[in-house]
């Protein structure tokens, strides 16, 4: 158990539905990511938080949102979801002390999202 | 364009055999690279990570990977496979500097033949 926490397990909805993706960090971790995974595209980095700001965006729809919130824990939202959207969403945490080398990050176990 | 490469989708070694699971990259700079590993159903677990001074970095379950800066490479190895060590893995780079962004390999399934 990494100790980073993913609700729902599984969401099943359908096209132009809008969805909201949670994840709860390690305790003490500073940092959240969310990536794609997907059978056509392998796992893709969408967008990193650190400490209730945006960091870092990858390969993220402008459909796609997502925040962080004072106590760390942060939320993906999608809306006017796609076939194509169907993936294993998986959110990771780090520590980020302050050092300029990248602590690791510890996976979540992911929320599949099936859409109709 | 920054990428990962891991150029074989699947590899298969006898049980006790030692295995390699190739990864290499281009990114501007320097670059932090990182080793994870995702069993069926589950997340992602880091196994390991270079981020500067020996080349060879070791990791968790007896992994071990080589940074080889003039081949660009970074290849996971272990000198004798478990069935157990059967899973999907994954390369991953972070540049230096200049940004925070993740790039992840396609990942390679490694089958450990019993």
């Amino acid at each position: 158990d990494s100790g980073v926490t993913q609700t729902p397990k599984h969401l099943i909805t359908a096209t132009g539905q809008r969805v909201t993706l949670r994840c709860s960090p390690r305790s003490g971790d500073l940092s959240v990511y969310w990536y794609q995974q997907s059978l056509d595209q392998g796992l893709q980095f969408l967008i990193q938080y650190y400490n209730g700001e945006e960091r870092a965006k990858g390969n993220i729809l402008e459909r796609f949102s997502a925040q962080q919130f004072p106590d760390l824990h942060s939320e993906l939202n999608l809306s006017s979801l796609e076939l194509g959207d169907s993936a294993l969403y998986f959110c990771a945490s780090s520590v980020d002390s302050g050092r300029a080398a990248p602590d690791t990050q510890y996976f979540g176990p992911g929320t599949r999202l099936t859409v109709l | 364009a920054q990428s990962v490469a891991q150029p074989e989708d699947q590899v298969n070694v006898a049980e006790g055999n030692p295995l390699t699971v190739k990864c290499t990259y281009s990114v501007s700079g320097n670059p932090y690279l990182f080793w994870y590993v995702q069993y069926p159903n589950r997340g992602l677990q880091f196994l390991l990570k270079y981020i500067t001074g020996d080349n060879l970095v070791k990791g968790s379950y007896g992994f071990e990977a080589e940074f080889n800066k003039s081949q660009t490479s970074f290849h996971l190895k272990k000198p004798s496979a478990l069935v157990s060590d059967s899973a999907l893995y994954f390369c991953a780079v972070r540049p230096a500097s200049g940004t925070y962004k993740y790039i992840f390999g396609t990942g390679t399934r490694l089958k450990v033949l019993a």
